[in-house]
């Protein structure tokens, strides 16, 4: 089964550091890019930035630009969302998704998402 | 950065009833533009990819339709299990956007 698995939800401090990370299986990890999708409780859905673990070519939203690193380890299909600082305000939703892809071509839409972290930022 | 506008916000409707969803582009985007539904403590769904192509295993009610900076998505005949919050999405230069959303309720 072609899937996307989110670590677990995490309850965390102002200013602790933190990395989630999304395990693929069930496709080649390493020829599609997988993305990064922000919601805030009760919001819409927001694009934070893309990587494509075959060489970790990284792309950021300006939004996310400096506020968070996305990084890949294709050894165990995983990638990964760190926050060197966290704050309150980085409470959330964060789901990652693979970008679509038919014969090498990408259709630049998501067909594949994880379930979902919930990172809870309070002090 | 492109600014995607959905409207309506909301939309009330019954089953069987026919919908449209719209979406704006500031600029254009040719046809790179997606449809998604999510449902309260799911992640969302893809419907449409490329404005108007239908997802695999996604019902044929749903359809999509234009391009540059002008689409919509219809449901043909709402389903009680259609009720939930619709996003588009766009790409353009290895950015991507989500619009606000439209939550469809049952009327």
């Amino acid at each position: 089964e072609v899937q996307l698995v989110q670590s677990g939800a995490e309850v965390k401090k102002p200013g602790e550091s933190l990395q989630i990370s999304c395990k693929g299986s069930g496709f080649t990890f390493t020829t599609y890019w997988i993305a990064w999708v922000r919601q805030m409780p009760g919001k819409g859905l927001e694009w934070m930035g893309i990587i494509y673990p075959g060489d970790s070519d990284t792309r950021y939203s300006p939004s996310f630009q400096g506020q968070v690193t996305i990084s890949a380890d294709k050894s165990i299909s995983s990638a990964n969302l760190q926050w060197s600082s966290l704050k309150a305000s980085d409470t959330a939703m964060y789901y990652c998704a693979r970008q679509k892809s038919r014969d090498g071509y990408n259709l630049r839409a998501f067909d594949i998402w994880g379930q979902g972290t919930m990172v809870t930022v309070s002090s | 950065d492109i600014q995607m506008t959905q409207s309506p916000s909301t939309l009330s409707a019954s089953v069987g009833d026919r919908i449209t969803i719209t979406c704006r582009a500031s600029q254009s985007i040719s046809s790179w533009l997606a449809w998604y539904q999510q449902k309260p403590g799911k992640a969302p769904k893809l419907l449409i990819y490329k404005a108007s192509s239908l997802e695999s295993e996604v019902p044929s009610r749903f359809s999509g339709g234009g391009s540059g900076t002008e689409f919509t998505l219809t449901i043909s005949s709402l389903q009680p299990d259609d009720f939930a919050t619709y996003y588009c999405q766009q790409y353009n230069s290895y950015s991507w956007t989500f619009g606000q959303g439209t939550k469809v309720e049952i009327k």
